[in-house]
């Protein structure tokens, strides 16, 4: 298995443009989220999934877009990038049978940088 | 005050010294995770605890349900085991149930 696979590892941007980062997991799980991590501050949670065609929104939603059209993709598109948004990006992946006290699977990341 | 808080914010120990990492939080919460990250930036699974004690080689983590506490302890630290370690909490209740909130982190620097 692959696990929880992210694109790209890198990017720059300029304000106003937009992109979408990737994510996948092979491993059927139901749960998947969309996290950023800045310096001095706790990942925080943007919009999560909790299956296909169902997803809501986290802590810091503003900027940001998901779908949820297969259980192993759930890209993150950011419409108008903000120098805001430059982060280090984290897509994870649980199962949620069985209770939410699931290990978490994390993907690689993805630096953004918006300029 | 932030929902789940680490100490300490960053640590130095010499090889071999025995470590102590807290988390504290104060909200409803299903499970306690910890996570390591390393300078490259990929994050793992370390524990998982909704009671008791667990241990996997040099790591044991603890939690105490009743008073919203848990440890990371690392025995017999190695150079290789500086990274940064992470609480973090699964919600249990209302639309935020399964949830994750973290702590900021513990960065950990073990000199040989």
């Amino acid at each position: 298995n692959a696990g929880v696979t992210q694109t790209p590892k890198f990017q720059v941007l300029k304000t106003g443009q937009s992109m979408t980062l990737q994510c996948a997991q092979d491993m059927n799980h139901e749960y998947m989220s969309w996290y950023r991590q800045d310096p001095g501050m706790g990942l925080r949670l943007i919009h999560y999934s909790v299956g296909a065609g169902i997803t809501d929104q986290g802590e810091v939603p503003n900027g940001y877009n998901v779908s949820r059209s297969t259980t192993e993709d759930f890209p993150l598109r950011l419409l108008s990038a903000a120098p805001s948004q430059t982060s280090v990006y984290f897509c994870a992946s649980r199962r949620t049978s069985g209770g939410a006290s699931n290990e978490q699977f994390f993907g690689p990341g993805t630096r953004l940088t918006v300029l | 005050k932030n929902e789940v808080e680490q100490s300490p914010q960053n640590l130095t120990a010499q090889e071999g010294e025995f470590i102590t990492i807290n988390c504290s939080y104060s909200v409803g919460i299903s499970a306690l995770h910890w996570l390591q990250q390393h300078p490259g930036g990929g994050i793992v699974s370390l524990f998982m605890l909704s009671s008791g004690k667990k241990k996997h080689g040099r790591l044991i983590a603890t939690i105490n349900i009743q008073e919203k506490h848990s440890s990371l302890h690392i025995t017999a630290s190695h150079p290789r085991d500086s990274a940064v370690y992470i609480c973090a909490v699964c919600l249990n209740y209302g639309g935020s149930q399964g949830n994750l909130i973290f702590g900021k982190g513990t960065k950990l620097s073990v000199k040989p």
